[in-house]
């Protein structure tokens, strides 16, 4: 089954400054990057996805690109702010052929004021 | 549009001891999905339905672990005989046409 590999496990970053968390993943057939948010005690909420057939992807402060040759897609939070502290996870999935969601292991970003 | 619901939302039970977890998806949703969420880890799937039957249960610990989907809609996760190390969050998710939602989860505590 597919791989999904997540750093850095804890991040801080001052006010302002710009986040960057990482991913590989394994199966080349996975088509679907999403990237979840969770806050303590809550449940995981979407914030940003891309499928293969595009490279970079953008919303606001928050961007993710993807290597599809090198099997790997970030997330970029430019102009942090403390309501960015959350934990973060990645996933790779198979859309139309199974759809199973493989996650990472979580980024715990910490946004320091 | 209502989300994704499950219940209950805690539960404290004694190992060996059995407990059964709903989850309601959002109307319409084919796919459903549980995992299981340890304190500091990603969510591991656990099993996923479309519709009523299943797609993968291949990292269900089929011994003690079991859950279905009559009907299609709601779904139930059972556990019977708990051990310590199932201590964790069942959370529930259902998908249509690729997004995952998730429901607020269900905190087991095994003592």
């Amino acid at each position: 089954g597919e791989n999904v590999e997540q750093h850095p496990s804890t991040l801080s970053v001052q006010e302002g400054d710009s986040a960057v968390i990482k991913c590989t993943y394994s199966d080349s057939a996975s088509n679907y990057f999403p990237w979840y948010k969770q806050e303590l005690g809550k449940r995981p909420q979407l914030i940003i996805d891309i499928r293969s057939n595009v490279g970079e992807k953008k919303d606001q402060r928050i961007a993710v690109t993807l290597n599809k040759t090198a099997k790997h897609f970030s997330l970029h939070i430019t102009e942090t702010q403390p309501e960015d502290s959350a934990v973060y996870f990645c996933a790779a999935a198979r859309l139309n052929t199974g759809n199973q969601f493989y996650f990472g292991t979580g980024t715990s970003l910490t946004v320091i004021p | 549009e209502a989300g994704v619901a499950q219940s209950p939302r805690y539960k404290i039970i004694e190992k060996r001891q059995s407990v059964a977890f709903w989850c309601n998806p959002i109307s319409g949703h084919a796919t459903l999905y549980w995992y299981q969420q340890i304190l500091g880890q990603g969510p591991k799937l656990l099993i996923q339905f479309q519709n009523n039957g299943v797609v993968d249960d291949s990292q269900l610990p089929k011994d003690r672990f079991s859950a279905e989907r009559l009907k299609g809609v709601d779904s139930t996760l059972k556990i019977q005989p708990a051990k310590l190390e199932d201590s964790a969050v069942y959370l529930c998710a259902s998908s249509q046409f690729g997004e995952l939602f998730f429901g607020e989860g269900s905190r087991l505590t095994v003592l």
